[in-house]
């Protein structure tokens, strides 16, 4: 059964640094979302994409934050950089429509 | 913004004990997901709803959209100790893609 990938599964960085999270979507899904969970709390939307640009945003998602597809396969999240605050689990997502299928996450630790 | 209040938020249940939880919104929502997540992954996606008064059943797992859009419920029958874990409803509007999501259901089942 097909699944949504994520690279790498554990990200340490230093802050101010800048970050690339790495998903490949389910190959026949037209949406794409990120999301992250702060330890213990609940999932908190950032951003959507579809026909390749963004289509929604939350407030967290500022101008640090970036996404792209680079090629057929590959979603992108950039966190340019990085504050102890980003810490989190980073979950991409992908949807034929209305259901959203997640990849395992990366967790993101910011020293 | 848009809220879902889930509850209960946590659950100490007898194996073989039937569990009941439930999302409630004073927004309507046109789809309810019902997610589980375990600890450290990504959250798997148990049920799908697309219209109000839909029943749907996954194995020992049943859903259910409520009739004013503004609510959904989740059974578990029989608990097994595979069941513990982060239940999770998100709601999706009628004017974005945007998943809403509740605080979550720990199911803790006792020895």
């Amino acid at each position: 059964e097909p699944e949504v990938t994520q690279t790498p599964s554990h990200q340490v960085t230093q802050m101010g640094q800048e970050v690339i999270l790495r998903c490949v979507p389910i190959s026949n899904h037209l949406y794409f979302y990120w999301y992250r969970q702060i330890l213990g709390q609940k999932v908190e939307f950032l951003v959507s994409f579809y026909n390749n640009e963004i289509s929604e945003k939350s407030e967290i998602f500022d101008d640090q934050f970036s996404v792209e597809r680079p090629d057929g396969s590959n979603f992108t999240l950039k966190i340019r950089s990085t504050k102890l605050e980003d810490s989190a689990m980073y979950f991409c997502a992908s949807s034929p429509f209305y259901e959203q299928y997640f990849g395992p996450g990366t967790r993101l630790t910011v020293t | 913004g848009q809220q879902l209040n889930q509850s209960p938020q946590s659950m100490f249940i007898q194996e073989g004990e039937d569990v009941s939880m439930n999302c409630t919104s004073s927004s309507i929502f046109n789809t309810w997901l019902w997610y589980k997540q375990d600890p450290g992954e990504g959250p798997v996606l148990l049920i799908a709803l697309y219209k109000a008064g839909e029943l749907t059943s996954n194995g020992r797992l049943t859903a259910q959209f409520g009739i004013t859009r503004k609510d959904s419920f989740l059974n578990i029958s029989a608990s097994i100790p595979s069941d513990v874990g982060i239940y999770f409803c998100a709601g999706l509007m009628d004017s974005n893609y945007q998943l809403i999501w509740g605080a979550g259901t720990k199911l803790i089942i006792k020895p």
